[in-house]
């Protein structure tokens, strides 16, 4: 099993460009997430999905949109970058929601870093 | 909201030192409480995790107690290694009704162990 995987690894935009991160997953988990992380700041929660076809917002979603047409991928769209969102994005997905008293595993992908200039 | 706080680092220790890193919490409810590690370059993979009150999670000589009467979930280790050297993430998850499917991190302690 690959787990999660993120492509790309490193990318570089100019402002007002668009691209699509991409997410993919083999353990067939129902719930998938996008996390940013910045210096000083932990992981905030863009984006995420509680199964095929839904999608919910996070923490910090202004800038970003998401899709989740098939169980094992979750896109993170950005139309118009802006330097703000300069940062190393993480996916992660879980068997089951991460609710208290259940405690589940949250399994992260190596990352993307983007450099919006 | 639900908030986590973990001592800033960085963190610079010998070989076969013991380790605490502090972290405490705010949350309504019940939460679980996690350690995560990220290693230089690499996303992060949970270390250890305690979902109720006075359990105490270890992995790899790492362990923390969920101290509910202190709101506390401290990490720590007898003796570390110098491929310790990561940084460390304390995290909640909570149920606040509307569903809270997401947890909620500290700002990172980045820990530097030299030989």
């Amino acid at each position: 099993n690959a787990g999660v995987t993120q492509t790309p690894k490193f990318r570089v935009l100019k402002t007002g460009q668009s691209m699509t991160l991409l997410c993919a997953q083999d353990m067939n988990h129902e719930y998938m997430y996008w996390y940013r992380q910045d210096p000083g700041m932990g992981l905030r929660l863009i984006h995420y999905s509680v199964g095929e076809g839904t999608t919910a917002k996070g923490e910090v979603p202004d800038g970003y949109n998401v899709s989740r047409l098939k169980k094992q991928n979750f896109l993170l769209g950005l139309e118009s970058a802006a330097p703000s969102q300069t940062s190393v994005y993480f996916c992660a997905s879980s068997e089951l929601a991460t609710l208290a008293g259940l405690g589940d595993t949250q399994y992260f992908g190596p990352g993307t870093r983007l450099t919006v200039l | 909201g639900d908030s986590v706080t973990q001592m800033e680092g960085p963190v610079t220790l010998s070989e076969e030192a013991f380790l605490t890193i502090n972290c405490t919490y705010t949350a309504t409810g019940y939460p679980s409480l996690f350690w995560y590690v990220q290693y230089p370059g690499e996303g992060l993979q949970l270390l250890l995790k305690a979902t109720k009150a006075d359990d105490k999670g270890s992995n790899k000589g790492f362990e923390a107690t969920y101290r509910k009467e202190t709101t506390s979930f401290h990490l720590e280790k007898g003796s570390v290694q110098v491929s310790d050297s990561a940084v460390y993430f304390c995290a909640l998850s909570a149920s606040s009704g509307a569903g809270s499917y997401q947890l909620t991190f500290g700002k990172g302690t980045k820990l530097s162990v030299i030989p």
